[in-house]
Order: structure tokens, then C-alpha cells, then sequence
């Protein structure tokens, strides 16, 4: 199957600093991806969708401006945490697909994740 | 109401089980389903995909998917120690919609 990889895993950072986290497919194009959140024994909830080239899609709820999301190339999508508080903490996951009606549109592939400790 | 419904669980089965997983949603418009297994603190992996109403088999897995019920089942067969994770359903619309609507995620425990 299509690989998706996500850093870091894990980062410690301090209230009020901005981290990154990067989303990769390896092996194929990713004309969408989607940014995830989980809270400790929850599911996952989508933060936002992303299309290569055009400005994020933020569900309900979801600031935009706090979680700035970059799509620049077929293969990399970032999200960005900008002044980072403890409320911030969780798994973040993103995943990456194609075009529905492609050989890849009808699934979505999920990197490992990323555990963000805001102290 | 959510519009996936899933029993959070902890579901525990001794090894050789035979574990059932189930799903309720509520939109009719729903079209494809899925089922992930999830390990602590990883992303989810696709198990089973379906389309429409039926069943669906693969090695120890079947998913069934009853869309009049708006019911989804995942069963494991023998199950194992390796089995034990967080089973989250999945499901979306059809036509362009490629956006996941998940459900609570249920865990399990196989214990030898």
C-alpha cells in the first residue's frame, strides 16, 4: 500500500512557541490530504482537508488561523500550531489520497502520527 | 446524535475468539465503509473496505454492511494477541466525497 510519513513522532515544546509538523507521501501524489486530531481514548476528528495548490478546507469549529495548513507540492503537507497552549496537546495524524476515481481515490492513507506536549 | 455510533468498549475475548465489532449510523447517504486497526499510539490501518450493502472476506476478517439497518459489522475469527488494538469504523458519502466520518473506536483485548 501507499506510505505516508509524518515528523517528528513526538515534540515537547513551551506554551506560546509554534511547532510544525510535516506530512509526506512517499510513494505516490497526494492530490488531498487531511490533518486529524485525537484525544486520549477518542476518535479521530478531521481538523481540516487540504487540496494541492489551494487554500485548506477547516471544519467547524477548527481555528484557521491557530492551525495554519500548507499543501505547496503533491507530496508534502504541513500543519503548523501557532502559539501553542497545553489545550493544544494531542496526537495529530494526517493522511494523504488522490482524486476519487483514481486507483488510490477511494482510500485514505494515515501516517503514524505526531505527539505534541504543549508544557 | 453522532452520526457514527460506536460501543468505546474495552472488549476483552480470551485467544480463539470470535469477536464481533459493530457500527450504527444514522445517514442513509453513507456509501463506502471501512474499518481501521489502530495500535497505541500509531495511525490507523485500513482493514476492510466495502461498498454498498454485503459482506466482504479476507483471511480472518469479514465485514458486513447492512445499509436498510444502517448497520456495519466487522468480525475476527481465531482471534489473537496481535489483534488486540482500537477498531474505528469509517464510512463516507459517494460521488466526490472523499471526507471520513469515524466512529468512537472500540477496544479490544485478546488475552491468551
Amino acid at each position: 500500500g501507499a506510505v505516508v510519513s509524518q515528523h517528528p513522532s513526538w515534540v515537547i515544546c513551551k506554551s506560546g512557541t509554534s511547532v510544525k509538523i510535516e506530512c509526506r507521501s512517499l510513494d505516490f501524489q497526494a492530490t488531498t490530504m487531511f490533518w486529524y486530531r485525537q484525544f486520549p481514548k477518542q476518535s479521530l476528528m478531521l481538523m481540516a482537508t487540504s487540496n494541492e495548490g489551494s487554500k485548506a478546507t477547516y471544519e467547524q469549529g477548527v481555528e484557521k488561523d491557530k492551525f495554519l495548513i500548507n499543501h505547496a507540492s503533491l507530496t508534502l503537507s504541513t500543519l503548523t500550531v501557532t502559539s501553542a497552549h497545553p489545550e493544544d496537546s494531542s496526537f495529530y495524524i494526517c493522511s494523504a489520497g488522490q482524486v476519487i476515481g483514481t486507483p488510490l481515490g477511494n482510500e485514505q492513507f494515515f501516517g503514524p502520527g505526531t505527539r505534541l506536549t504543549v508544557l | 446524535q453522532k452520526e457514527v455510533e460506536q460501543d468505546p468498549g474495552p472488549l476483552s475475548v480470551p485467544e480463539g475468539a470470535i469477536v464481533s465489532l459493530n457500527c450504527t449510523y444514522s445517514n442513509s447517504a453513507f456509501q463506502y465503509f471501512m474499518w481501521y486497526r489502530q495500535y497505541s499510539r500509531k495511525g490507523p490501518e485500513l482493514l476492510m473496505y466495502t461498498y454498498s450493502s454485503g459482506n466482504k472476506e479476507d483471511g480472518r476478517f469479514t465485514a458486513q454492511v447492512d445499509k436498510s439497518s444502517k448497520y456495519i459489522s466487522l468480525f475476527i475469527r481465531d482471534s489473537q494477541p496481535s489483534d488486540s488494538a482500537t477498531y474505528l469504523c469509517a464510512m463516507r458519502l459517494g460521488g466526490g466525497y472523499n471526507k471520513l466520518i469515524f466512529g468512537a473506536g472500540t477496544r479490544l483485548a485478546v488475552h491468551p
